[in-house]
């Protein structure tokens, strides 16, 4: 069954700090995986696209990395800032379907 | 460039009263999905539209829900009668053949049923 699954459900940060957003998924066939940005009351809005071949991109202060492998996906995110908080969705492509994780919900205080 | 439009942003209804949804994709965008997303979970996909053909709609629940995009542009989404459960915010997403696949998202319905 296509599934994708992330961890943690929640977190919470203090401003500056760092943190790190999983995503594990057992799609087939792979055509991609994108790490969206959801902001409260609005649509998802998207951060970065990783490929098969690709192991690292970044978008400011936004770093994803993919291991085909073992099926895994992380989101880095660095110098957190108060405007960071938002759900983070991982969505893998198939051939036509994309099926979408639940989400992490990131909160940065001050 | 406009993003997708979604009308209205929200809606209070009663439940059994019927409610619409409407959608503007980006221009030139020929697919077009609708999803349902509930608190704190991922969307979930109900209908998706290669130009004005409904390819995919096996989630859909049909005695109740209802889509069109019938000149293969806006497209509506319907629910009647409506039910408690139905509360959620209902998104629409565009996508053009060109390029990777990435979905443009409009900023959602949000249904309370009441």
């Amino acid at each position: 069954k296509n599934q994708v699954e992330q961890s943690p459900q929640s977190l919470i940060i203090l401003e500056g700090k760092n943190c790190t957003l999983q995503c594990n998924y057992t799609v087939s066939p792979f055509s991609n995986l994108r790490w969206y940005k959801q902001d409260t009351g609005r649509g998802p809005v998207s951060l970065t696209i990783m490929t098969f071949s690709e192991n690292t991109k970044s978008n400011g202060r936004y770093t994803a990395t993919l291991d085909a492998d073992t099926k895994q996906s992380s989101l880095h995110i660095t110098a957190s800032q108060l405007s960071d908080s938002a759900s983070y969705i991982c969505v893998v492509k198939g051939t036509y379907k994309y099926i979408f994780g639940t989400g992490t919900r990131l909160k940065v205080l001050a | 460039e406009a993003g997708v439009v979604q009308s209205p942003r929200y809606k209070i209804i009663e439940k059994k009263q019927p409610v619409a949804f409407w959608c503007n994709p980006i221009s030139g965008h020929n697919t077009l999905y609708w999803y349902l997303q509930n608190l704190g979970q991922g969307p979930e996909l109900l209908i998706r539209y290669e130009n004005e053909e409904a390819v995919d709609d096996s989630q859909l629940p049909k005695d109740r829900f209802s889509a069109e995009r019938l000149k293969g542009v806006d497209s509506t989404l319907k629910i009647q009668p409506a039910e408690l459960g139905d509360s959620a915010v209902y998104l629409c997403a565009s996508t053009s053949r060109a390029g990777d696949g990435e979905q443009f998202f409009g900023p959602g319905t949000r249904l309370t049923v009441l």
